[in-house]
């Protein structure tokens, strides 16, 4: 099973700054199927990168993903208010998918 | 637009079968390459892959409840299922059916108590 750890566990920013979030995988990911979901408090997950790389249809291009291999990136370019929420990233690249525990991006 | 609705029982007794299912609208599950999963989510805590079914019907599901869990798929009714036996408090969770990683159900909130 390949286990994700994402870093930092909580982010502190404030709106009009740039987020960084980690995910990083226990062995190689398959054709880097990775990808990062957005939740609110009451709402389901939304996916906004898939692919490692490509934005899922109608999210902003503020939003980035990159990385390969073990490591990967959520780059939140410039925050808006309503970015502050929890990210998860999830590998579908193993016939058992898995989740990272999750980042907390609050302001600050 | 794919949309997925979970449906079942809010309350499950300890050491009974929690059963649920998830319609599927805008879509078939009989498409090819789809994948068809269940995760749930314990009150105010992470994101846990409890299994999928894929359009050929191969099963896969977390190491850790594997004894435990059953998805199957009612073509005829455009559902699939999941089933998870000998429920305790642990159980206690949020439950979303999702198709791939791309489109989410709502979730059902499934309460394991006498």
């Amino acid at each position: 099973e390949i286990v994700l750890t994402q870093s930092p566990g909580t982010l502190s920013l404030s709106p009009g700054e740039r987020a960084t979030l980690s995910c990083r995988a226990s062995q190689n990911i398959n054709n880097n199927y990775l990808a990062w979901h957005q939740q609110k408090p009451g709402q389901a997950p939304r996916l906004l990168i898939l692919g490692a790389s490509s934005r899922a249809t109608g999210i902003p291009d503020r939003f980035s993903g990159s990385g390969s291999g073990t490591d990967f990136t959520l780059t939140i370019s410039r925050l808006e208010p309503e970015d502050f929420a929890v990210y998860y990233c999830q590998q579908y690249g193993s016939s058992t998918y898995t989740f990272g525990q999750g980042t907390k991006l609050e302001i600050k | 637009q794919v949309q997925l609705q979970e449906s079942g029982p809010g309350l499950v007794k300890p050491s009974e079968t929690l059963s649920l299912t998830c319609t599927v609208s805008g879509g078939s599950v009989s498409s090819g390459s789809s994948y068809w999963s269940w995760i749930r989510q314990p009150p105010g805590k992470g994101l846990e892959w409890i299994g999928y079914i894929n359009y050929n019907g191969i099963t896969n599901y977390n190491p850790s409840l594997k004894s435990r869990v059953t998805i199957s798929v009612d073509t005829s009714k455009n559902q699939f299922s999941l089933k998870l036996t000998s429920v305790t408090a642990a159980d206690t969770a949020m439950y979303y059916c999702a198709r791939g990683v791309s489109y989410w159900g709502q979730g059902t909130l499934v309460t394991v108590s006498s």
